[in-house]
């Protein structure tokens, strides 16, 4: 079956712009996760989503950051007004609940860079 | 929150040897990862392991949760086996995965 799937592979942008980031979970999965991921380091946890709510976006650096998912499958993370720090890879999970039992399985990730 | 820590940060092995990398946490975790980013950076899940011991072709994970530990072992490395090895745990009181810093994995010809 399919994995998770995000588009775009990756994103060259300016400073000051707006970009959104897509993420197909697996089929059925009913939590998602974004993490974002700095050259030489693990991932970092930006936000979690239980169905279509928000249950932990402790993670969100700044309001700059936004996310949803309208419909409990597909979500977007939206960054706005662009800084050069926000370059990274853009990882995206999913699981088959949001039990704390529950393996999570990842994107290929979206490589963002801000000029 | 919980910390992980994982060692070596860095090996550099021959083709064929045999290698064990360690992940020790600061508190109980009841769920506990391992995963290989490739050098296309894409994080395969090797083991879903928060207790006991599992075993996938040349690849096997043990973890001791009593005394808050995981290992990884590889047997007769291949160079595409090269990458870095994260193990991530999560407890009760977050969602998220929290994440040791690698190891990176260099296998030579």
């Amino acid at each position: 079956g399919a994995g998770v799937s995000q588009t775009p592979s990756n994103k060259v942008t300016e400073k000051g712009k707006y970009v959104e980031l897509r993420c197909d979970p697996i089929s059925g999965h009913t939590a998602l996760y974004w993490y974002r991921q700095s050259l030489g380091q693990g991932p970092e946890f930006l936000i979690y989503f239980q169905g279509t709510g928000a249950a932990d976006d402790s993670g969100l650096p700044n309001d700059r950051f936004f996310a949803v998912r309208p419909e409990g499958s597909v979500s977007t993370l939206k960054i706005q007004r662009t800084e050069r720090g926000d370059s990274a890879v853009y990882l995206c999970a999913s699981s088959s609940t949001g039990g704390a039992y529950a393996e999570q399985f990842f994107g290929p990730g979206t490589r963002l860079t801000v000029l | 929150g919980i910390q992980v820590e994982q060692s070596p940060p860095d090996l550099i092995l021959q083709e064929g040897a045999n290698s064990t990398l360690r992940c020790n946490f600061s508190d109980s975790v009841n769920n506990l990862q391992w995963f290989h980013q490739n050098p296309w950076g894409q994080l395969i899940n090797l083991f879903y392991i928060p207790s006991g011991t599992k075993q996938n072709g040349r690849l096997s994970a043990t973890t001791v949760a009593t005394e808050r530990y995981s290992l990884l072992y590889i047997s007769s490395s291949q160079t595409t086996d090269s990458g870095v090895y994260f193990c991530a745990g999560r407890s009760d009181s977050n969602y998220q995965l929290i994440w040791g810093a690698g190891t990176k994995l260099i296998i030579k010809p």
